[in-house]
């Protein structure tokens, strides 16, 4: 069974352009994470759907960030423009709700130069 | 701002022996408690859930719920090189499934 499948693995960019990044959550799940790891600030929660609706985005640094989940078996989180200090690893989590368990991605690593 | 607490380590144990991690939190109505494991470089996995006051025993884990001190532990019994890694305790806050991380305790396991 497949888990959350996260692309692209890894990503460089430059300062100002657009990063995209994509989730496929384990099907059947109806809970969707993404959170942004750093040596600095660890682990934080930046936004999170419930059957594909946005339930709390007050972790989105910024309003350079935005993400979507137009179904159930794919979101987006976006980044525009992206700046160095983006640079981190993001992990998108699904779980289901019966369980309260959530399970992660192999995550995104993001370096902005 | 709810918080939960660990202590960053780096934990050394010697191979065989009991790792002890700690984790205190600060929403008193959490009722729900994770363990994760994250190896460098990997992402976090999970390896214990706990709800119950009381102790919990999966393998050579064993997780320990004191809400009334709001205290969750995870021991390692025997533990072993693979064991080499950083735990994250986490605590579920509202209705919704939200998570909230420690910033983790590395755990180095010595031959």
């Amino acid at each position: 069974d497949a888990g959350v499948i996260q692309s692209p693995r890894h990503e460089v960019t430059e300062m100002g352009q657009e990063v995209t990044l994509r989730c496929k959550p384990i099907s059947g799940h109806n809970s969707l994470f993404w959170y942004r790891q750093t040596m600095m600030r660890g682990l934080e929660l930046l936004i999170y759907f419930n059957n594909n609706v946005p339930i709390d985005d007050s972790g989105m640094p910024e309003d350079r960030f935005s993400a979507k989940m137009p179904n159930a078996s794919f979101s987006t989180l976006k980044i525009q423009p992206s700046e160095p200090r983006d640079s981190a690893v993001y992990f998108c989590a699904s779980g289901g709700q019966i369980q309260e368990t959530q399970y992660f991605g192999p995550g995104t690593r993001l370096l902005v130069l | 701002q709810k918080e939960v607490e660990q202590n960053s380590g780096p934990l050394s144990v010697p191979e065989g022996a009991i790792a002890s991690l700690n984790c205190t939190y600060s929403d008193r109505g959490s009722q729900s408690f994770f363990w994760y494991r994250q190896y460098s470089g990997k992402s976090p996995e999970l390896i214990m859930s706990i709800y119950s006051n009381g102790d919990k025993e999966d393998g050579r884990f064993t997780a320990q719920l004191n809400k009334a001190s709001q205290y969750v532990s995870l021991l390692i019994r025997d533990s072993q090189p693979s064991d080499s890694a950083t735990y994250l305790c986490a605590v579920k806050e509202g209705s919704w499934g939200k998570l909230q991380f420690g910033a983790g305790t590395q755990v180095v396991v010595t031959p």
